[in-house]
């Protein structure tokens, strides 16, 4: 069965720098386009970026523009979230999620990741 | 960005009853629109996609209809482990995909 399981999440400070992973089991990894989605109490589900199947197409949410880059190792069956100068307003759980003609048709159960000083 | 907005907030029903949720697109998407079921402490699960397409594994209770700017999910008749919130996503024009506020289901 399909499996993706985020990890990296934890308590960073505003400025600071984290790098999230979700390595994806029961597919075929590099056949699909991946997403990370965030949620947070106030705003709800949020859209934070795609990555083509192969990589080559990435799109970004406007509040990350310039802040987050993903990517992907095929090889590895693994997806990339480096997220730098990090907000306050970045905390949230982080979810990413297979994408199946931009719907998110498999998700992971979320890694935590908390900006405070 | 289309904005997506739900109602009601809060729907309170009980075990066995018809219940429908509302979405609105602030412009047309076409029928590019998906329903999400999230329960406490999980991730949301894809319900519908297309407006009305059931996904994999999906029981028949769950139906979606709509187009262009208006939508429902309707649950035929609610069983206990379908108290959840409900969420509606757009992915007609992107970036951004963005999803409604959500709809929580209970008693």
């Amino acid at each position: 069965q399909v499996q993706l399981v985020e990890s990296g999440g934890g308590v960073v400070q505003p400025g600071r720098s984290l790098r999230l992973s979700c390595v994806a089991s029961g597919f075929t990894f590099g056949s699909y386009a991946m997403h990370w989605v965030r949620q947070t109490p106030g705003k709800g589900l949020e859209w934070v970026t795609f990555i083509s199947y192969d990589g080559s197409n990435k799109d970004y949410g406007h509040s990350m523009k310039g802040r987050f880059t993903i990517s992907r190792d095929n090889s590895r069956n693994t997806l990339y979230l480096q997220m730098n100068n990090l907000k306050t307003g970045d905390t949230a759980v982080y979810y990413c999620a297979r994408g199946n003609y931009y719907v998110f048709d498999h998700w992971g159960p979320g890694t935590l990741v908390t900006v405070s000083s | 960005e289309i904005v997506m907005t739900q109602s009601p907030a809060t729907l309170s029903v009980s075990l066995g009853e018809r219940a429908t949720l509302s979405c609105r697109a602030s412009q047309s998407v076409s029928s590019n629109l998906a329903w999400y079921q999230q329960k406490p402490g999980q991730a949301p699960r894809l319900l519908i996609h297309g407006a009305s397409t059931r996904a994999t594994g999906i029981p028949a209770r769950f139906s979606g209809s709509g187009s262009g700017t208006e939508f429902t999910l309707t649950i035929s008749s609610l069983q206990s482990e379908d108290f959840a919130v409900y969420y509606c996503q757009q992915y007609n024009k992107w970036p951004p995909l963005t999803f409604g506020p959500g709809t929580k289901v209970d008693i």
